[in-house]
């Protein structure tokens, strides 16, 4: 399975965006991104995925690059609760998760 | 629905000591899997299983062992635990193992080893 690059860690305000960054510069053309965040030692919750469009749901939009090198996910506007562990991972069956980014939102 | 439970949430085992966490899944998942996770590492995949019947290895499969006798149930056991065994045990399961399946998550076991 191919690599995901993220920062430690992250700040954001509360009420503003939190934009997530994540390089996959070794992706393989059939390997998804997918988004999980861990809130407090709870299971890790789904958030979204893409394959090359950009994708938003209710929770968050996914932005990937034509090259499909790296990726951002967007909280538009980020509350207390958004404080986790964002995990950016490629996918082709299995999920492989990474050390992932810390963000804490900040009052 | 339930979704995913897993049974203990907390459990304290001697080194040699034996146990089975137990999962459970009421969304008529085809794919189960383990994980454990370290303390501030990611999760690692222990085993999984595509349907009743049928279990495959993940990344860190030693010293433990699965069964999938029905499509709600992946029990996971622990043969003479030892202190590397000290974790938190997540059970996820998924519609299916393409991509396009997101996986749902457990509450977790916390397992200490001493």
């Amino acid at each position: 399975d191919a690599k995901t690059t993220q920062p430690p860690s992250m700040d954001c305000a509360e009420g503003r965006a939190a934009n997530l960054p994540c390089n996959h510069s070794t992706i393989s053309g059939n390997e998804y991104v997918y988004w999980y965040r861990q809130i407090h030692s709870q299971g890790p919750q789904y958030i979204i995925h893409g394959l090359k469009n950009n994708e938003t749901n209710e929770m968050a939009s996914l932005i990937i690059t034509e090259d499909r090198k790296s990726s951002t996910l967007i909280l538009p506007h980020a509350t207390l609760r958004d404080t986790a562990v964002y995990y950016c991972i490629l996918k082709n069956e299995k999920l492989t998760f990474g050390t992932g980014t810390r963000l804490t939102i900040i009052p | 629905n339930a979704g995913v439970t897993q049974t203990p949430k907390f459990r304290i085992l001697k080194i040699g000591q034996s146990m089975t966490l137990q999962c459970t899944q009421d969304m008529n998942h085809n794919y189960m899997y383990w994980y454990r996770q370290d303390p501030g590492m990611g999760l690692k995949l222990i085993y999984y299983s595509v349907g009743a019947g049928i279990t495959d290895k993940g990344e860190v499969p030693n010293g433990y062992n699965v069964s999938r006798s029905t499509t709600e149930d992946f029990p996971l056991r622990l043969e003479l635990a030892a202190p590397s065994q000290t974790s938190v045990y997540f059970c996820a399961s998924s519609y299916g193992g393409v991509d396009i399946y997101e996986q749902y998550f457990g509450p977790g076991t916390r397992l200490t080893v001493t």
